[in-house]
């Protein structure tokens, strides 16, 4: 069936360290992919998307990498701070599902002191 | 400008009933999507509704129902409610269709609890 997954359910990454959080999804044909991110108690906010004729895009602090052989995308942070703190989805969208936005699971990033 | 809302924020019901959730997208957004979100499943995808059509559905069954009114407000439905129906219920408009961009602006949900 339809999937997107994440790879952790957890993530602890200390203050000021890079954090790196990683996704698969099944969908060969799934062409654009995006990265949300959700503070307790709000709705997800978009960070950042890529679509599947790149293989990098970078934002502030942030940097997407997809690698389409192996399915697989990630979520890189920059010098993380304890606002990074938060549930992070990955999504897609493919064609061949009416251009459906599907959520992976999700990970939890845990900043340290 | 104001973001996505939606009512109520919290609301308690009991097996058999059914509620009705509302949301309102930002000024000058046409497309409305609806998620599911529960701790072991993530965030389902409900329906998208675009211009007052129903663009997209997603695997519930008939008992969640939606719809959009010609100044993009929606709401969505859930009849006979299940215990299994509890869960924190989340609205997206963007500007375009939801497939077209990512960039869904959420609002920050109706969690529903059925008891």
């Amino acid at each position: 069936g339809e999937s997107v997954g994440l790879h952790l359910p957890t993530l602890s990454v200390q203050e000021g360290d890079n954090s790196i959080i990683n996704c698969a999804y099944s969908n060969s044909a799934s062409d654009y992919f995006i990265w949300y991110k959700q503070e307790s108690g709000k709705g997800p906010q978009f960070i950042i998307d890529i679509r599947s004729n790149m293989d990098k895009r970078q934002g502030q602090r942030v940097t997407v990498l997809l690698n389409k052989t192996v399915k697989h995308l990630s979520l890189q942070i920059a010098a993380t701070q304890p606002g990074d703190s938060a549930v992070y989805f990955c999504a897609e969208r493919a064609m061949n599902r009416d251009d459906k936005i599907i959520f992976g699971k999700g990970t939890r990033l845990h900043i340290l002191p | 400008k104001a973001g996505v809302t939606q009512t109520p924020r919290y609301l308690i019901k009991t097996r058999g009933q059914q509620v009705t959730l509302s949301c309102s997208p930002i000024s000058g957004h046409r497309s409305v999507s609806w998620y599911q979100q529960t701790p072991g499943q993530g965030l389902q995808f409900l329906f998208e509704y675009f211009s007052e059509t129903q663009r997209n559905k997603g695997n519930f069954p008939g008992r969640f129902s939606g719809r959009q009114f010609s100044n993009s407000r929606s709401e969505m439905n859930v009849s006979t409610l299940e215990l299994g129906d509890s869960a924190l219920y989340l609205c997206a408009s963007s500007a375009g269709t939801g497939g077209y961009t990512g960039e869904l602006f959420f609002g920050e949900g109706s969690r529903l609890t059925v008891l």
